[in-house]
């Protein structure tokens, strides 16, 4: 079965800190992995995934396969960064999700 | 096109009533998904169409729940003889198929069953 664990809840850091949200999954294939982001009052969308290599508003993630992490990572948070971020491996269409972690940039 | 929209946004029922919802996807969209989120969760896959086709449903979803996309368009999802462990937001979402394809999603419907 596969799943997803995203160990932190909430997360806080100050404007041009560092930041770090873990994603840690359990598939026994090839994972095609997900990083959503849900902003206040806003519908979730997605910010990037890990076949594309992008980085999306300076996010990056890269998949680690040996420790199953996808984490997500930012060298300088931004206030307009709060939002839930949720991790997603996806298999033939069927997607789970991790509980999030809700992440407050503080000025 | 504005995106995945939803009907109703906020649904209140009585235990034991049925409820439809509905969920109109991106129009060019050939997948179409349905999500239920409870508090504190992330999303849960329920089932998911191809066109018309139900190509997967969750093991978790009991026979209450019944999902269909008769023209491959819009989608309802009916929860028959509701309980109270119905409370959740059910969320819609649509892709293009394709190698690991975005899902688009809608705005939720909020289910309440008193």
């Amino acid at each position: 079965a596969q799943r997803v664990t995203q160990p932190e809840k909430l997360l806080s850091v100050f404007k041009g800190a560092p930041v770090e949200l873990k994603c840690n999954y359990s598939y026994s294939g090839s994972p095609e992995l997900f990083w959503y982001v849900q902003y206040s009052r806003q519908r979730l969308q997605l910010l990037l995934r890990h076949i594309s290599r992008e980085s999306i508003k300076g996010f990056t993630a890269d998949l680690n396969k040996g420790e199953t992490s996808f984490h997500l990572k930012k060298p300088f948070a931004q206030e307009e960064d709060s939002a839930m971020y949720y991790c997603a491996l996806d298999n033939a269409g069927k997607s789970t999700f991790g509980d999030g972690t809700t992440l407050t940039v503080k000025p | 096109d504005t995106g995945v929209s939803q009907d109703p946004r906020h649904k209140i029922t009585k235990r034991g009533q049925n409820v439809t919802f509905r969920c109109d996807p991106i129009s060019e969209h050939n997948r179409l998904y349905w999500y239920r989120q409870t508090l504190g969760q992330g999303p849960e896959f329920l089932t998911y169409f191809q066109n018309e086709a139900q190509l997967e449903k969750s093991r978790l979803l009991s026979d209450r729940f019944s999902a269909e996309r008769p023209k491959g368009s819009f989608s309802t999802l009916e929860i028959q003889r509701t309980e109270q462990g119905d409370s959740a937001m059910y969320l819609c979402a649509s892709s293009f198929t394709g190698f690991a394809d975005t899902q688009y999603f809608g705005p939720g419907t909020r289910l309440t069953v008193l």
